[in-house]
């Protein structure tokens, strides 16, 4: 099957300072890439749809300058978490379509002190 | 928008037992319905899909039905096994653009 990757899996970071996580498609192709957050416990909630070659689409309530999202090639986008806050840490999991099927990365455990 | 709507939050059963997760969804139009399971701190894992032009498929001890009519599909677990317990979720994606919306999620534990 197909293989997403992210990087890093894990990361802890002061209160203040930007994180940038990666996700990759290994085997195929994705002009769309989707992030989700999963505090404990909860649910994956849908961030923003990442697409390549243009501006991400944010899901309501999720502010767009807090978590910038570039698609710069078909395999490759990346979340920059920017000005993090101990509220912003959670679990940030990417996924990435092959047809129907949605393939997710490891997912990226973000701690903000 | 979607919403998707998944119940019992919490099932726990006898090892050898069945399993049944309910979900329900809200848009007619979604056509595509993922059944993930999560294991703590891992990535989510499909473990069956149905389309809409189907009632129900299986995979050897799982099994899913749906219910378009009444817009809802059941993941069916038999023969439950100690490696069976982890997060189950429901999903449903509406075309175009492929994004999932998750259920809020299922946690098994299945007792030896």
């Amino acid at each position: 099957g197909a293989v997403v990757s992210q990087h890093p899996s894990w990361v802890i970071c002061k209160s203040g300072t930007s994180v940038k996580i990666e996700c990759r498609s290994l085997d195929f192709q994705a002009t769309t890439m989707f992030w989700y957050r999963q505090f404990p416990k909860q649910s994956l909630m849908l961030m923003a749809t990442s697409n390549e070659g243009s501006k991400a689409t944010y899901e309501q309530g999720v502010e767009k300058d807090k978590f910038l999202i570039n698609h710069a090639s078909l395999t490759l986008s990346t979340l920059t978490v920017t000005s993090a806050h101990p509220e912003d840490s959670s679990f940030y999991i990417c996924s990435a379509p092959a047809t129907d099927t949605q393939y997710f990365g490891p997912g990226t455990r973000l701690t903000v002190l | 928008g979607e919403n998707v709507e998944q119940h019992p939050s919490t099932l726990s059963v006898q090892e050898g037992d069945s399993a049944v997760i309910k979900c329900t969804y809200s848009d007619s139009a979604s056509n595509y319905f993922p059944w993930y399971k999560q294991e703590l701190g891992k990535r989510p894992q499909l473990i069956i899909d149905i389309r809409s032009n189907v009632g129900e498929k299986k995979d050897q001890r799982i099994a899913v039905t749906l219910n378009k009519t009444a817009k809802h599909f059941s993941l069916h677990i038999t023969e439950t096994q100690p490696e069976d317990s982890a997060v189950y979720f429901c999903a449903a994606k509406r075309p175009p653009g492929g994004k999932l919306i998750f259920g809020q999620g299922t946690t098994l534990q299945v007792k030896p």
